[in-house]
């Protein structure tokens, strides 16, 4: 089986440049999560998908991220503008999203986002 | 204060060890209990699962869950290197499809 998929794996901008990161999540996997992961931190719920309709996205600084999982598959989240705090590994994770259960979540290995 | 504390460590061990992670937390909606392995430069992987108040063994691994003190464990038998790593505990309160708050991690170390 398949893992989950995220390009690019690294990723280096100047401050107040966009950027724009791809996942594609284990075949027939309902749900769809983005965390952000600054050094030396847990990961942090970004937003979270169950299809294509947004179930979470309280802590998405929706100023300058944004998010969209079209067809209730892929999904992309954009960065516009940077800023040199967004540094980061960007991970998505999916699962088949059965509510109220020992359900597990599977990781890509992450995008790394450097903004100098 | 944090919803969730994790002692970053770094934690080295020699090999054959037994390892003690744990992780406290505040927020008394949290039934759901996770602990998850990350290698450098890899997303995480899950370890355990707990659900509410117990003990749940898996090899090599246990896990312990402590609601009225709001404080869980995960304690590696006879440790491995390969068994080096940051170990993340996660949590949700409505089951493992929830959006997990995690702790910061702690780096594990063991020395062969």
């Amino acid at each position: 089986e398949a893992g989950v998929a995220q390009s690019p794996r690294y990723k280096i901008i100047e401050k107040r440049q966009s950027v724009a990161f791809w996942c594609n999540p284990i075949s027939g996997h309902a749900t769809l999560y983005w965390y952000q992961q600054i050094l030396g931190q847990g990961p942090k719920l970004l937003i979270q998908f169950q299809n294509n309709g947004v179930v979470d996205d309280s802590q998405l600084p929706k100023d300058r991220f944004s998010a969209e999982r079209l067809k209730g598959v892929d999904s992309t989240l954009k960065i516009q503008p940077a800023k040199l705090e967004d540094s980061a590994v960007y991970l998505c994770a999916s699962s088949l999203g059965l509510q109220g259960s020992q359900e597990t979540q599977y990781f890509g290995p992450g995008t790394r986002l450097l903004v100098l | 204060q944090k919803e969730v504390e994790q002692d970053p460590g770094p934690l080295s061990v020699p090999e054959g060890a037994i390892v003690s992670l744990n992780c406290t937390y505040s927020n008394s909606a949290f039934q759901y209990f996770m602990w998850y392995r990350q290698y450098s430069r890899k997303g995480p992987e899950l370890l355990m699962y707990t659900y509410s108040s117990g003990n749940k063994e898996d090899g090599r691994f246990t896990a312990q869950v402590d609601k009225s003190s709001k404080y869980i464990s995960l304690f590696i038998r006879d440790s491995q290197p390969s068994d080096s790593a940051t170990y993340l505990c996660a949590m949700s309160a409505g089951g493992g499809a929830d959006g997990l708050t995690f702790g910061k991690g702690t780096h594990l170390i063991i020395q062969p």
